[in-house]
């Protein structure tokens, strides 16, 4: 994932929004990404916003895209112990965006 | 219900002895991706097919192969298993047009000693 860089650990309070961030190197990344895994499961998309806009809400979830710094981020708001796992940025790439590129993921943490 | 399957779940193997892990999928989906997941190095595309017979190479592609004889099948083969291919693989799926959904295995655990 040397091309998308996520921070390791996020410890959040229950009921605090939490923030996760990501930087991407690709300029012509198609779309963006944000993928969910809670342990022992493959992964699952929660989210993706195309390359051309700046935010997207989807309920409980705020994508923002700043395409100028490359960077992206996901804010889960009213975080519940539920939202306990691993989360991945990906990017697209490729002239007909076939490659997915992730980073190494940000581990979500909850607290009472 | 619509899903991807992987078989086995968990493998224990020697070095050098071959191997394959089945991907399947009933939606239908035109492009299919195998992934290996390292920790630290979240996930990374070993390879992928756009549709039948048309494979290409993600980033990590040396000691595997891959086959897409069928729309809905895509397996893995290891020719000669090595220690560093200690890993957790997935297989994904996802329809040509809308390839940001990609749909995820289970997944498999990989031991080779």
């Amino acid at each position: 994932g040397e091309d998308v860089e996520q921070s390791l650990f996020l410890s959040v309070r229950e009921g605090d929004s939490s923030v996760i961030n990501c930087t991407y190197t690709d300029s012509s990344s198609t779309y963006l990404y944000w993928y969910k895994q809670e342990p022992g499961a493959g992964l699952q998309l929660l989210t993706y916003i195309f390359s051309n806009m700046d935010m997207k809400q989807d309920q409980r979830l705020t994508v923002l895209l700043n395409k100028k710094d490359k960077h992206l981020s996901l804010r889960i708001a009213d975080t519940q112990t539920g939202d306990s796992a691993i989360y991945f940025c990906a990017e697209s790439k490729g002239s007909s965006a076939s490659k997915i590129i992730f980073g190494s993921g940000t581990r979500l943490s909850i607290r009472p | 219900e619509a899903q991807v399957t992987q078989n086995p779940r968990y493998l224990i193997t020697v070095t050098g002895k071959k191997l394959t892990v089945t991907c399947s999928q009933n939606m239908n989906h035109e492009y299919m991706s195998w992934y290996r997941q390292d920790p630290g190095l979240g996930l990374r595309q070993i390879y992928y097919s756009m549709n039948v017979e048309v494979t290409d190479k993600g980033d990590v592609p040396e000691g595997y192969k891959v086959s897409r004889k069928e729309k809905r099948n895509f397996p893995l083969i290891l020719e000669s298993p090595s220690p560093n291919q200690t890993s957790l693989y997935f297989c994904a799926s996802s329809l040509s047009q809308s390839r940001y959904e990609q749909y995820f295995g289970p997944g498999t655990r990989l031991t080779v000693t």
